[in-house]
């Protein structure tokens, strides 16, 4: 059972570039999310998607696009990278109710020089 | 609107001492309460959850009650291992929205 699957596991862009981050998940969860871990900062949702068709911000959205492809997929897209977007990348996913944990992905490491 | 605060670390414990790890939240309503671990170079997986107050989640030794009075959620373990180190995340989550809250988290570092 692979759970949430995030692609790429580490990437390096210059400052301008843009990249599109991969989630999937085979748990046939409604509700799907991107986070972002910085030290110090713990984690900070970045959007979400209560379900399919559907996204709302999170509590830092600026910089970012997603798009909710279909039940299993979320993916997040940098337009124009920045050196402040360097961070770790968590996708996470969960079935339908607030009582229902978060399963998350192993992360995606993204440098930006 | 809602937030959770936990603990700074990072905490230093020798093998086989006594944790605890305080978590506060404020939310307007009634939320389901969680803690999250994180082994280095992995995503976070879910340690243990209470929804509703005076809950007592638990898993693999370690302990959290939902006080709603005191609106904490701590993190305890009678006898901690080496292999117990690992970042801690209080997190909530209300039935208004999708959200789920996260604590900036607590370094742990066990000492044999």
């Amino acid at each position: 059972n692979a759970g949430v699957t995030q692609t790429p596991k580490f990437q390096v862009l210059k400052t301008g570039q843009s990249m599109t981050l991969q989630c999937a998940q085979d748990m046939n969860h409604n509700s799907m999310y991107w986070y972002r871990q910085d030290p110090g900062m713990g984690l900070r949702l970045i959007y979400y998607s209560a379900s399919e068709g559907t996204t709302d911000k999170g509590e830092v959205p600026n910089g970012y696009n997603v798009s909710r492809l279909n039940k299993r997929e979320f993916s997040l897209r940098l337009e124009s990278a920045a050196p402040s977007q360097t961070s770790v990348y968590f996708c996470a996913s969960r079935s339908r109710g607030y009582n229902s944990p978060l399963h998350f992905g192993n992360g995606t490491r993204l440098t930006v020089t | 609107g809602n937030s959770v605060t936990q603990m700074e670390g990072p905490v230093t414990l020798s093998e086989e001492a006594f944790l605890t790890i305080n978590c506060t939240y404020t939310a307007t309503g009634y939320p389901s309460l969680f803690w999250y671990v994180q082994y280095p170079g992995e995503g976070l997986q879910l340690l243990l959850k209470a929804t509703k107050a005076d809950d007592k989640g638990s898993n693999k030794g370690f302990e959290a009650t939902y006080r709603k009075e005191t609106t904490s959620f701590h993190l305890e373990k009678g006898s901690v291992q080496v292999s117990d180190s690992a970042v801690y995340f209080c997190a909530l989550s209300e039935g208004r929205d999708d959200k789920i809250i996260f604590g900036k988290g607590t370094r742990l570092h066990i000492l044999p």
